[in-house]
């Protein structure tokens, strides 16, 4: 019954190097989105994206960039990880107006 | 001041106590979701409301537009409800969701 899959749980990531966060939904849901949560700071969002390559930057999209080439997928790219983006990433997509909203189970990225 | 604020941050509450979390808004907004996260991650979407109350089993969400307030209720509390507890309001024009802090709530035996 798994909606939204991330397609890692946990990473550990030297500084510098590029990271690949990928998001799947089977809901054929226009609306995706990447947010990072960080104690006492919540969800923030980085992008998100309401078609297929279709892109729209977030609160806090400085670092990284975005790319949904299929409807059901909407990947993140850390180009140059640093250690201020140790962090939990969720993916989730909706429906317009936020109908059907569904989280992945977060990627925990650690980078050294 | 957050355009969306949480009560309490924290609560503990002994099995089988009533449970209320509020969330209050200062903008207008179209609907809002109360999302649980368990420790590991994994956001659930319990209820969107956009009037009225809703209800499923044990919980129950309820929203004041006039009032810009809505309240989750747990009912006959359990170990297993233990977790944070988020309101997202869906705001502005561009249909953004805005999040607040959370509530942690921990359900002892």
């Amino acid at each position: 019954d798994v909606k939204v899959t991330q397609s890692s749980r946990y990473l550990v990531k030297r500084t510098g190097e590029k990271v690949f966060l990928e998001c799947v939904q089977d809901m054929d849901h226009e609306n995706m989105f990447w947010y990072r949560q960080d104690p006492g700071l919540g969800l923030r969002l980085i992008y998100f994206s309401y078609d297929v390559k279709m892109k729209e930057k977030g609160d806090i999209p400085e670092g990284y960039s975005v790319s949904r080439e299929k409807k059901e997928r909407f990947s993140l790219i850390l180009e140059s990880a640093s250690t201020n983006q140790t962090s939990m990433y969720l993916c989730a997509s909706s429906l317009r107006g936020y109908r059907e909203l569904f989280f992945g189970e977060g990627s925990r990225l650690t980078v050294l | 001041k957050n355009e969306v604020e949480q009560s309490p941050q924290n609560l503990t509450a002994q099995e089988g106590e009533f449970i209320t979390i509020n969330c209050s808004y200062s903008v207008g907004i179209s609907a809002l979701h109360w999302l649980q996260q368990h420790p590991g991650g994994g956001i659930v979407s319990l209820f969107m409301l956009s009037s009225g109350k809703k209800k499923h089993g044990r919980l129950i969400a309820t929203i004041n537009i006039q009032e810009k307030h809505s309240s989750l209720h747990i009912t006959a509390s359990h170990p297993r409800d233990s977790a944070v507890y988020i309101c997202a309001a869906v705001t502005g024009t561009a249909s953004k969701l805005t999040f607040g802090t959370g509530t942690r709530l921990q359900v002892t035996l």
